[in-house]
């Protein structure tokens, strides 16, 4: 059954530093969204995006934050200048109309 | 501040019993719902999703929807030890983002 991948599992990084998460979605999916979930908290809506642009985005999502879908199935999340507050599970999702289906996520921990 | 609200439990029933969850929704404009499941650790895996005013069954599973209450419920029979786990109830207005309640914690004792 196809699935949603993200990579990488674990990413450790220091206050200040760039980070990208990466992440495959299901092929035949058009829509593609990032979550992120703080420990102990709930799952929060980052940005949708849609045909090469972005359709939505939370007041998280602010000018530290980027999209891109360099090529036909990545799909990334950039994190320009790390806070100690963005440590959280990131998770990508793609979806149909039945819903949104989600990947294993990425625990980022800024340090 | 369109919200979901979900009681965190933990909610117990014994193995074999009927799990009820509840979640309630303040956008009226909200059209589509749906239910996650969430394992330790892991990440949000869709169990069910409803439409429409009424019920949906599907296996264990029937989720019911009242749109004039703004109120989705989530019935799991038979539970099992494996049904352990935290249930997310999600709203969406459209084709877009997901709104989540905090969830609900679910123990099923063997």
């Amino acid at each position: 059954e196809p699935e949603v991948t993200q990579t990488p599992s674990h990413q450790v990084t220091q206050m200040g530093q760039e980070v990208i998460l990466r992440c495959v979605p299901i092929s035949n999916h058009l829509y593609f969204y990032w979550y992120r979930q703080i420990l102990g908290q709930k799952v929060e809506f980052l940005v949708s995006f849609y045909n090469n642009e972005i359709s939505e985005k939370s007041e998280i999502f602010d000018d530290q934050f980027s999209v891109e879908r360099p090529d036909g199935s990545n799909f990334t999340l950039k994190i320009r200048s790390t806070k100690l507050e963005d440590s959280a599970m990131y998770f990508c999702a793609s979806s149909e109309p039945r819903g949104q289906y989600f990947g294993p996520g990425t625990r980022l921990t800024v340090l | 501040q369109k919200e979901v609200e979900q009681n965190s439990g933990p909610l117990s029933v014994p193995e074999g019993a009927i799990a009820s969850l509840n979640c309630t929704y303040s956008d009226r404009g909200s059209q589509s719902f749906f239910w996650y499941r969430q394992y330790s650790g892991k990440s949000p895996e869709l169990i069910m999703f409803i439409y429409s005013n009424g019920d949906k069954e599907d296996g264990r599973f029937t989720a019911q929807l009242n749109k004039a209450s703004q109120y989705v419920s989530l019935l799991i029979r038979d539970s099992q030890p494996s049904d352990s786990a935290t249930y997310l109830c999600a709203v969406t207005t459209g084709f877009q983002k997901l709104v989540f309640g905090t969830g609900t914690r679910l123990l099923v004792s063997p």
